[in-house]
């Protein structure tokens, strides 16, 4: 079944640590994206690439950082300069153009104390 | 810059009622997809309707319409006939062709409540 996979569904890690967070597909989408919810919050952009090899900042990029070496995977990692990391991190990819719906995976709650 | 605004924090609809959902739109791109998503508890995201700023016609999807209002920059979420498991949190989101790179952003949400 193609899909997006993001793992793993929880992560605790302690202050000051680094921590990656996998999102993998199989759909074979060129565009993919992270974000960030907070309880009670909408989607806020962090990093997207419409491409293998290229980037671009969200909204709240500060404290993360990606990369896009292969289509397929688009891995996150939230560094230690990130202030408040503890939340729900979304991952999603499409097709890309302006009329295709994303398809998301089913997240990962990160929790650092 | 685009932005979505969606002003209803929380909303209640008695079951087998209709309820809308507002959404508006900031941007100066002439031509960008308006996007509705529903999250429920378990957090997964779920593509509902889509509507092109082309489009003449209003998007329909079983009982999900969208009220298209293009001068007003709205595109409000109309749920026909409430169901019980339609309680989640809703979300409108845009992407514009040229601008901001294929950038797709997201609205505050709307939780909507379905009363037995």
């Amino acid at each position: 079944d193609g899909g997006i996979t993001q793992s793993p569904k929880y992560l605790f890690r302690k202050e000051g640590q680094n921590v990656t967070l996998s999102c993998e597909q199989n759909l074979n989408h060129d565009a993919m994206y992270w974000y960030r919810q907070d309880p009670g919050q909408g989607l806020r952009l962090i990093y997207y690439s419409q491409i293998v090899n290229d980037f671009q900042k969200g909204d709240i990029a500060e404290g993360y950082s990606v990369s896009r070496e292969k289509k397929e995977s688009f891995p996150l990692t939230v560094t230690s300069a990130q202030k408040n990391p503890t939340a729900f991190y979304l991952c999603a990819s499409s097709v890309g153009g302006m009329n295709t719906e994303a398809f998301f995976g089913q997240g990962t709650r990160l929790t650092v104390v | 810059a685009q932005k979505i605004t969606q002003t209803q924090p929380g909303m209640f609809v008695q079951e087998k009622e209709a309820v809308t959902l507002d959404c508006t739109y900031d941007t100066s791109d002439p031509s960008y997809g308006l996007f509705w998503y529903k999250q429920p508890s378990s957090g997964e995201m779920i593509f509902l309707i889509y509507q092109g700023s082309y489009d003449q016609q209003n998007a329909t999807e079983g009982r999900y319409s969208l009220n298209f209002q293009k001068a007003r920059k709205s595109a409000n979420l109309v749920i026909s006939a409430s169901q019980l498991g339609d309680s989640a949190m809703y979300f409108c989101a845009m992407r514009e062709a040229y601008n901001q790179g294929g950038k797709l952003i997201f609205g505050q949400g709307t939780e909507l409540s379905v009363k037995p």
